[in-house]
């Protein structure tokens, strides 16, 4: 099956400091990306999409400033969390969409593959 | 009123019985709908898939999507205490290349041994 891979799987930086949290797709293509975050006992809050080679979609009430989304090539997007506080503490999960599945039917959204996720501790 | 709704739970069911998870969406329009496991500390995993009305069977589990009620489930059979996890209820919203997944708040469910 498809592999995504998150890296790292988790990170503690201190507060001020940025981080950068990587999302490959090992065996596909992937020209959609969507970046989640995950608060303790809460659900996945969709942060962005982003789309190879284009800008990312913001989700309503994400900074975009923030929380900064690279995705240029067919494998790989990035996310920083830039000056980050103790409230950006969170569980960042990327999913990818391989190319061209979503023309095929609205089914196929769902096969976006998860990476492991990211534990992010800001101190 | 949000998107896609589950009781946040936790259920408890003993080992053996079946477990039946709940879930609401609010746009009539939704064709899809998916059930994802997500064990602690770690990311979900796609579990079942259903597409239209009745039920869709799947080893253990079991799918039930009813459109004009806006609800679909999932049930567990011979529940096991690796079942134990959140179960997602996840609905795609937006079109073509903007398709994206909305998650409900999950149930978290525990099975007893």
């Amino acid at each position: 099956g498809a592999v995504v891979s998150q890296h790292p799987s988790w990170v503690i930086c201190k507060s001020g400091t940025s981080v950068k949290i990587e999302c490959r797709s090992l065996d596909f293509q992937a020209t959609t990306m969507f970046w989640y975050r995950q608060f303790p006992k809460q659900s996945l809050m969709l942060m962005a999409t982003s789309n190879e080679g284009s800008k990312a979609t913001y989700e309503q009430g994400v900074e975009k400033d923030k929380f900064l989304i690279n995705h240029a090539s067919l494998t790989l997007s990035t996310l920083t969390v830039t000056s980050a506080h103790p409230e950006d503490s969170s569980f960042y999960i990327c999913s990818a969409r391989e190319y061209g599945s979503y023309l095929d039917s609205p089914s196929r959204a769902a096969e976006a593959f998860f990476g492991q996720g990211t534990r992010l501790t800001v101190v | 009123q949000k998107e896609v709704e589950q009781n946040s739970g936790p259920l408890s069911v003993p080992e053996g019985a079946i477990a039946s998870l709940n879930c609401t969406y609010s746009d009539r329009g939704s064709q899809s709908f998916f059930w994802y496991r997500q064990y602690s500390g770690k990311s979900p995993e796609l579990i079942m898939s259903i597409y239209s009305n009745g039920d869709k069977e799947d080893g253990r589990f079991t799918a039930q999507l009813n459109k004009a009620s806006q609800y679909v489930s999932l049930l567990i059979r011979d529940s096991q205490p690796s079942d134990s996890a959140t179960y997602l209820c996840a609905v795609p919203t937006g079109g073509g290349a903007t398709n994206k997944l909305i998650f409900g708040t999950g149930t978290l469910l525990a099975v007893q041994p």
